[in-house]
């Protein structure tokens, strides 16, 4: 258990749907992070978020929408998507994006889209 | 972008072995991380380590940051063991981890 849940585990979504991945830190940390592990592939950045601001949105897609309501709380809002966008979804958290702290997952949302 | 490379990509040991994993990157860091994933997708953080030497139990590491490259021991390995070990950098001029593209190892019983 590393202090960061993700809801749900496993979902699978037709193109025309609209879904949520929630994530949650039990840290206290102020920092938090989406990143995308497709098969093959390392895992990739999308959005970060320092005390509710993003602070960096690695070029992605605007078909997922990301939303920080607090500090433990952080939301990808997924509509639209494509085929392609089947993957591993990890939440990560941080005390400080800045200064290059540690790091901390968790479990993860695996998404199908059909 | 910086460049972050592990090698090997895989490795297929018999239990009770010693390996060594490692992970090359080209540019300045000011955080490394090695994680291990769980076969159901879990990263586990084994060791942040920008520079130096940390053991925990039977997996050490060291990061030589001026020469840019970081070593994962696991001694008498354990089926257990097996996933894939990721190294991953921040760069000293970002707030991203780059991660490598990982080491599969398989520990046969």
């Amino acid at each position: 258990e590393t202090g960061v849940t993700q809801t749900p585990r496993h979902l699978v979504m037709g193109m025309t749907n609209k879904k949520s991945l929630k994530c949650e830190q039990h840290l206290g940390h102020n920092a938090m992070y989406w990143y995308k592990q497709s098969a093959k592939k390392p895992l990739e950045l999308m959005f970060v978020y320092s005390l509710e601001e993003r602070v960096e949105n690695n070029s992605v897609p605007s078909r997922f929408s990301p939303e920080c309501p607090n500090s433990s709380h952080l939301f990808l809002h997924l509509h639209t998507l494509q085929p392609e966008d089947s993957a591993l979804y990890l939440c990560a958290s941080s005390q400080d994006p800045a200064w290059g702290d540690e790091q901390f997952f968790g479990p993860g949302t695996r998404l199908t889209v059909l | 972008g910086i460049q972050v490379e592990q090698s090997p990509p895989d490795l297929i040991l018999q239990e009770g072995a010693n390996s060594t994993l490692r992970c090359n990157f080209s540019d300045s860091v000011n955080n490394l991380q090695w994680f291990h994933q769980n076969p159901w997708g879990q990263l586990i953080n084994l060791f942040y380590i920008p520079s130096g030497t940390k053991q925990n139990g039977r997996l050490s590491a060291t990061t030589v940051a001026t020469e840019r490259y970081s070593l994962l021991y696991i001694s008498s390995s354990q089926t257990t063991d097996s996933g894939v070990y990721f190294c991953a950098v921040r760069p000293s001029n970002t707030g991203k981890l780059i991660f490598g593209q990982g080491t599969t190892l398989q520990v046969k019983p």
